[in-house]
């Protein structure tokens, strides 16, 4: 079965400041897609960020952008100019054509003004 | 459109009671699942549909039911409470014809079983 590793349980950030969160996942299948998810203190589910495996081009949605590296099987998150708001627990997540999704254990994001 | 919505948003049982958790979509969407989150944890696969009347097992199964008549409505069901099953219950749905896999998920249910 596909697994996906956060290694981070928790990481600070200054506001305006990068941060990058790693993710890591196992799997045997050649097409599948990546995801990042925000989730604020209101528990919603907010995507941040997708990764179709069969595109080199890493994926990038204003302020957030993604380091794919499909041999590695390492999918990490980057924030450039981080704001408050950006605080929120986030999680990797991995799909594949079934719409088995696997997530990680999440990584906690502060933001310090 | 509502997009996905689930009831209750939250619930107390008491040990080896039944209930169901409703969860419907308004999107046309053929995928539905169900998650559940613990503490320290993240979304775990219940069981998932890829459409009506197909349903499949995810990695934690045990203790939950379901079933999927309409595209719209996919409500999981707890046999038998067990303290174990407090968690709280996210609902999901995609659309394989969108190319990709997104899932749209409601806003949780949060089960306390005592």
């Amino acid at each position: 079965a596909q697994t996906v590793t956060q290694s981070q349980p928790e990481m600070s950030v200054q506001e305006a400041e990068t941060v990058t969160l790693s993710c890591t996942y196992d799997t045997s299948e050649s097409d599948y897609y990546l995801f990042w998810y925000k989730q604020p203190p209101s528990r919603q589910m907010i995507l941040v960020i997708r990764q179709e495996a069969y595109k080199q081009q890493n994926a990038t949605e204003n302020r957030f952008s993604v380091n794919f590296q499909k041999a590695a099987k390492s999918f990490s998150l980057k924030i450039s100019d981080s704001q408050l708001g950006d605080a929120a627990m986030y999680f990797c997540a991995y799909c594949n054509n079934n719409n088995d999704m696997r997530f990680g254990a999440g990584t906690r994001l502060t933001v310090k003004p | 459109n509502a997009g996905v919505t689930q009831t209750p948003k939250f619930q107390v049982l008491k040990t080896g009671q039944s209930m169901t958790l409703q969860c419907a979509q308004d999107m046309n969407h053929e995928y539905m699942s169900w998650y559940r989150q613990d503490p320290g944890m993240g979304l775990r696969l219940i069981h998932y549909s890829v459409g009506a009347g197909i349903t499949d097992q995810g990695e934690v199964p045990n203790g939950y039911n379901v079933s999927r008549s309409t595209t719209e409505d996919f409500p999981l069901r707890l046999l038998s409470a067990a303290p174990s099953q407090t968690s709280v219950y996210f609902c999901a749905s995609s659309s394989p014809g969108l190319k990709t896999y997104e899932q749209y998920f409601g806003p949780g249910t949060r089960l306390t079983v005592t």
